[in-house]
């Protein structure tokens, strides 16, 4: 199956600061991919749809002016958490894909101290 | 919001033993997907039945689907250790490649 690969895989950083996650799709074009946000023994929650050349498109309740997507190329995503607290740790899942199949990252975990 | 419930939330069998996990859903859907995950990783796509398909088989891995209960089933067979993970079951509302996902089911296959 395709290959999408995640940057980091875990990151912990203090609050205030502003965290960068990379996902790649490493063997396929993606014109969009999906960030998800998981807790603790929690469900997959979708946050927003990456669309590669445009704007992001995200869930309800989840805040676009703190998690920035840039989508600027085929094979290339970034959520940037800014002004991160702590209760936006959590792990942080990228999704890309076939319309009927998708190719997960393998995650990254977000501590913030 | 999740679109699916599943149960049971967590199942702990011996290895060799079969494993059952059901998902309901509740709107319409084009298909229905299991996903499993090792604690701490990425999801891996399992099987995709849709919405015209009863019964789907995978080498141990069984699915069903009911759309008149709104309901899909995994069964996996003479399980292992390995097969130790979180499933979910995932369906597309409306269409489309945006998943959203059920609750999951913590399996512990102990040897």
């Amino acid at each position: 199956g395709a290959v999408v690969s995640q940057h980091p895989s875990w990151v912990i950083c203090k609050s205030g600061t502003s965290v960068k996650i990379e996902c790649r799709s490493l063997d396929f074009q993606a014109t969009t991919m999906f960030w998800y946000r998981q807790f603790p023994k929690q469900s997959l929650m979708l946050m927003a749809t990456s669309n590669e050349g445009s704007k992001a498109t995200y869930e309800q309740g989840v805040e676009k002016d703190k998690f920035l997507i840039n989508h600027a190329s085929l094979t290339l995503s970034t959520l940037t958490v800014t002004s991160a607290h702590p209760e936006d740790s959590s792990f942080y899942i990228c999704s890309g894909g076939l319309l009927y199949e998708q190719y997960f990252g393998p995650g990254t975990r977000l501590t913030v101290t | 919001s999740q679109q699916g419930e599943e149960d049971p939330q967590a199942l702990s069998i011996q290895e060799g033993e079969n494993a059952t996990m059901n998902c309901s859903y509740k709107t319409s859907i084009n298909n229905l997907q299991w996903y499993r995950q090792n604690s701490g990783r990425g999801l891996v796509h399992l099987i995709l039945i849709r919405s015209n398909e009863r019964e789907k088989h995978s080498g141990r891995l069984r699915v069903t689907l009911d759309t008149s209960k709104k309901s899909s089933s995994l069964l996996i067979t003479a399980s292992r250790a390995a097969d130790t993970a979180s499933y979910f079951c995932a369906t597309a509302p409306g269409g489309g490649n945006k998943l959203t996902f059920g609750t999951g089911t913590q399996l512990k296959v102990e040897l």
